[in-house]
């Protein structure tokens, strides 16, 4: 059974700095694309990035590109998000999702969501 | 970045009954979107994928159907467990970019 189980989020200041993990199981991470999603209170959904099955590779949302690293840790199966200079903004719940093999195109499984709230 | 356009953004409807969800994107998509189910209080699930196609496990009573800019998911015969809000994505062109949502409420 594919699962996607996120982490580390919570509350942060303004203008901090927070990584987020996803550790992944029921699959063979390495092969795979992975990606973030964000959904805001309000439940807009917002595409963050995605980065190649190996890690060369990187994409992000041109909004966030500055601000939002994604790595990950093949050997560990973690996939993670590094945010810097948080905005109230920021303030979403965050999703790790998967491409299906060989493409990336639509998200076939996603995690449970871990939620981030910018605030002083 | 291409606009997705989701309507109506809510929907009451009775059990049995058959209900459409429309997505229209600013450009040319070339089937390339996604219809997404959220129940509440959990992640989204993929139901249908390059507008038409089923996702495995996905039940035969939804359906998507659409070309160019204009898509629509179809849900035959409510079920009371199809209460969800419903998000298209297109993938055509990065970044990838999602409808508002259809919160689907029983009547």
């Amino acid at each position: 059974e594919v699962q996607l189980v996120e982490s580390g989020g919570g509350l942060v200041q303004p203008g901090a700095s927070l990584k987020l993990s996803c550790v992944a199981s029921g699959f063979t991470f390495s092969d795979y694309w992975m990606s973030w999603v964000r959904q805001t209170p309000g439940k807009t959904m917002e595409w963050i990035g995605d980065i190649k099955y190996d890690g060369s590779y990187t994409n992000y949302a041109p909004s966030l590109k500055n601000r939002f690293t994604i790595s990950r840790d093949n050997a560990k199966s973690t996939l993670y998000l590094q945010m810097s200079n948080v905005r109230s903004e920021d303030t979403a719940t965050y999703y790790c999702t998967r491409y299906p093999m060989g493409i990336t195109d639509y998200f076939d499984y996603w995690g449970q969501g871990v939620m981030v709230t910018v605030s002083s | 970045d291409i606009q997705m356009t989701q309507s109506p953004a809510s929907l009451s409807a009775s059990l049995g009954e058959t209900v459409t969800i429309e997505c229209l994107a600013s450009e040319d998509i070339y089937s390339n979107l996604a219809w997404y189910q959220q129940k509440p209080g959990k992640s989204p699930q993929l139901l249908i994928y390059y507008a038409n196609s089923l996702n495995d496990g996905v039940p035969s009573r939804f359906s998507g159907s659409g070309s160019g800019t204009q898509y629509s998911l179809k849900i035959n015969s409510l079920q009371s467990e199809d209460v969800s809000i419903y998000f298209c994505q297109q993938n055509y062109d990065s970044p990838w970019t999602f409808g508002g949502g259809t919160k689907l409420e029983l009547k």
